[in-house]
């Protein structure tokens, strides 16, 4: 069965520091996978997705995510933090075929520090 | 144009009450979810639709939740009844195609609030 680990619950760095969240997923085979942001009240915004080609990929608000197949992972990176990227950030797989169904990561919350 | 549409924002009912959420997607997109996110977890898909028809529903506790998508725009989710577990923001979210079959972005709305006492 397919799965997402998020292994860390909280994440706390200083505006204008990196940021990596980690995500770890369970799939037999190359799926798609995305990162979501939610801020309080709001429904969830897509970053970015991969499903194919470069396993580096560029998304909305400065953020990249790079898929490494070997180690299973799909690490989400920004260069320097902004306050308002305070968030909570979801991982999710998805299949690449007609079975199947999505599933997420329980979510990473970003607390940024001026 | 307009995002995916949810009300109420937030309802509070004691248990064993019987509850409806609405969702109003993107115009034009083919593809409804609706998804439960209980605090602290990730969002769980509850059912999948294709234009009226229902694709997956195989995580939906179909003795107490049901939902529909008349005419292949608008859809409902009724909870009864409702128990104390059920506590959530269900989030309705829409993809002009089958999102997870293509890579297709999933639209999301912002959530109601369920509070069961």
């Amino acid at each position: 069965a397919q799965s997402v680990t998020q292994p860390d619950i909280h994440i706390t760095v200083s505006e204008g520091a990196s940021l990596e969240l980690r995500c770890n997923y369970s799939y037999g085979a190359t799926p798609y996978l995305f990162w979501y942001v939610q801020s309080p009240g709001q429904g969830l915004q897509l970053l970015l997705k991969y499903f194919s080609g470069d396993t580096l990929v560029q998304g909305i608000k400065g953020f990249e995510a790079e898929f490494k197949r070997s180690q299973s992972s799909f690490n989400l990176r920004k260069p320097s933090v902004h306050w308002s990227d305070a968030a909570e950030y979801f991982c999710a797989v998805g299949p690449n075929t007609n079975a199947g169904k999505s599933t997420f990561g329980d979510g990473t919350t970003l607390t940024v520090k001026p | 144009e307009a995002g995916v549409a949810q009300s109420p924002r937030y309802k509070i009912i004691e248990k064993r009450q019987s509850v409806a959420f609405w969702c109003n997607p993107i115009s034009g997109h083919a593809t409804l979810y609706w998804y439960q996110q209980i605090l602290g977890q990730g969002p769980k898909l509850l059912i999948q639709f294709q234009n009226n028809g229902v694709v997956d529903d195989s995580q939906l506790p179909k003795d107490r939740f049901s939902a529909e998508r008349l005419k292949g725009v608008d859809s409902t989710l009724k909870i009864q009844p409702a128990k104390l577990e059920d506590s959530a923001v269900y989030l309705c979210a829409s993809s002009s195609r089958l999102a997870w079959q293509s890579g297709e972005t999933q639209y999301f709305g912002p959530g109601t609030r369920l509070l069961v006492l």
